[in-house]
């Protein structure tokens, strides 16, 4: 069964350095998704993405905060310059149609980035 | 304001006893209803929809428009049900908001 994957497991970075995550979404689904987890915390909305094009953000996805999608096949999730409190488990997820139709996400195994 | 309340963060029920996961929203509109469930080690992965009105691994959900929930039911609870089980409501705009979660313990 196809899966979304994401890399890398972990990242360790400094603070004011820059991050790029990367994550690979199922072939043949249309919408993406970043989502952040700050340990023992919900998981949270970050951003959706939708015909190249960011479809709707969360107060969160300030412009520390970028996504692109490269090519065809990943989509990347960029914090220009880490704060401690960016910490936090990143999960990218896919759908083949929007939610509000019934289309299920399906989810990566996460990135854990430390911010140091 | 688009909320999302699931009240018990931990929920410790006896195997083969029943299980109701709470779960109560506020939203404008008629959202799309969904309960994602995370096991330990696993990636956070669908569990059921309302709009498939289907029963997964003995979990069925009912969606009550006059209380605004969506309780997650199973009648025998099983030990391999431990895990995280987050209710997620999706509206028109792009996104889902998760509730908090609730991590649901079976005892042996």
């Amino acid at each position: 069964e196809p899966e979304v994957t994401q890399t890398p497991s972990h990242q360790v970075t400094q603070m004011g350095q820059e991050v790029i995550l990367r994550c690979v979404p199922i072939s043949n689904h249309l919408y993406f998704y970043w989502y952040r987890q700050i340990l023992g915390q919900k998981v949270e909305f970050l951003v959706s993405f939708y015909n190249n094009e960011i479809s709707e953000k969360s107060e969160i996805f300030d412009d520390q905060f970028s996504v692109e999608r490269p090519d065809g096949s990943n989509f990347t999730l960029k914090i220009r310059s880490t704060k401690l409190e960016d910490s936090a488990m990143y999960f990218c997820a896919s759908s083949e149609l929007t939610g509000i139709r019934g289309s299920a996400q399906y989810f990566g195994p996460g990135t854990r980035l430390t911010v140091l | 304001a688009q909320r999302v309340t699931q009240p018990e963060k931990l929920l410790s029920v006896f195997k083969g006893a029943p299980v109701e996961l709470k779960c109560n929203y506020s939203y404008s509109g008629s959202p799309e209803l969904f309960w994602y469930v995370q096991y330990s080690r696993q990636r956070l992965q669908l569990l059921l929809r309302h709009i498939s009105r289907e029963s997964i691994k003995g979990f069925t959900a009912d969606l009550n428009k006059g209380e605004t929930s969506f309780h997650l039911k199973k009648p025998f609870a099983q030990e391999e049900d431990s895990a995280m089980y987050y209710c997620a409501p999706w509206n028109r705009d792009d996104k889902i908001i998760f509730g908090k979660g609730t991590r649901l313990h079976i005892l042996p």
